[in-house]
């Protein structure tokens, strides 16, 4: 069974940092792409940044262009985002998630538990 | 970016019900189309792709169809289980958007 495990998330001030992380297993990790989505009460879901599975390519969302980093270890069958200057805005569960088929079609059929990111004073 | 509209927000039906969802695109998106359940505390579960294609083992009262810019997700006979948010999602071109979603209750 796919298994997607994130970690990282917390409680940070605006202007801070932090890294997620998402430990996969059950499939071959470096065939797929993978993503990061982000859901609020108030937005619902919003896709936030993908990543080829050989890590080559990746793209992100305008509203966290410069600021997020995605980036993946397939020898550690890991993903990750690097986020800085967060904004209140920020806030949400953030789920990594796996692109369902091998090519270019940006869909899930897996999703991690989530991590709750706080930005917040 | 594309814009994914739901329709309704939300939607009380009885147990055997028909229930229908409606998702438009602000632009042709051909049938790059899914639809994801969320059940309330869980993670979104993909139901349906390429507009009408059931993903295997999801319940076959559930049926998509359309083609952009406008979609539709039905429950045949609502079951007590069915209770959850639907979102649409687009996956055309980058960035991949989703509707608000649509809540769904047993009345």
């Amino acid at each position: 069974d796919v298994q997607l495990l994130e970690s990282g998330g917390g409680l940070v001030q605006p202007g801070g940092s932090l890294r997620l992380s998402c430990e996969a297993s059950g499939f071959t990790f470096s065939n797929y792409a993978m993503s990061w989505v982000r859901q609020t009460p108030g937005k619902g879901l919003e896709w936030v940044s993908s990543i080829l599975d050989d890590g080559r390519f990746n793209y992100g969302a305008d509203s966290v262009k410069g600021r997020f980093a995605i980036s993946r270890d397939n020898s550690k069958n890991t993903l990750y985002l690097q986020m800085s200057s967060l904004r209140a805005e920020d806030t949400a569960v953030y789920y990594c998630a796996k692109r369902a088929v091998i090519g270019l079609a940006d869909y899930f059929d897996s999703w991690g538990q989530g991590t709750l990111v706080t930005v917040s004073s | 970016d594309i814009q994914m509209t739901q329709s309704p927000s939300s939607l009380s039906a009885s147990v055997g019900d028909r229930v229908t969802i409606t998702c438009r695109a602000s632009q042709g998106i051909h049938n790059y189309l899914v639809w994801y359940q969320q059940k309330p505390g869980k993670v979104p579960n993909l139901l349906i792709y390429a507009a009408s294609t059931l993903r295997s083992g999801v319940p076959s009262r559930f049926s998509g169809s359309g083609s952009g810019p406008e979609f539709t997700l039905t429950i045949a006979s609502l079951q007590p289980e069915d209770v959850a948010t639907y979102y649409c999602q687009h996956y055309h071109s980058a960035p991949p958007t989703f509707g608000q979603g649509t809540k769904v209750e047993i009345k």
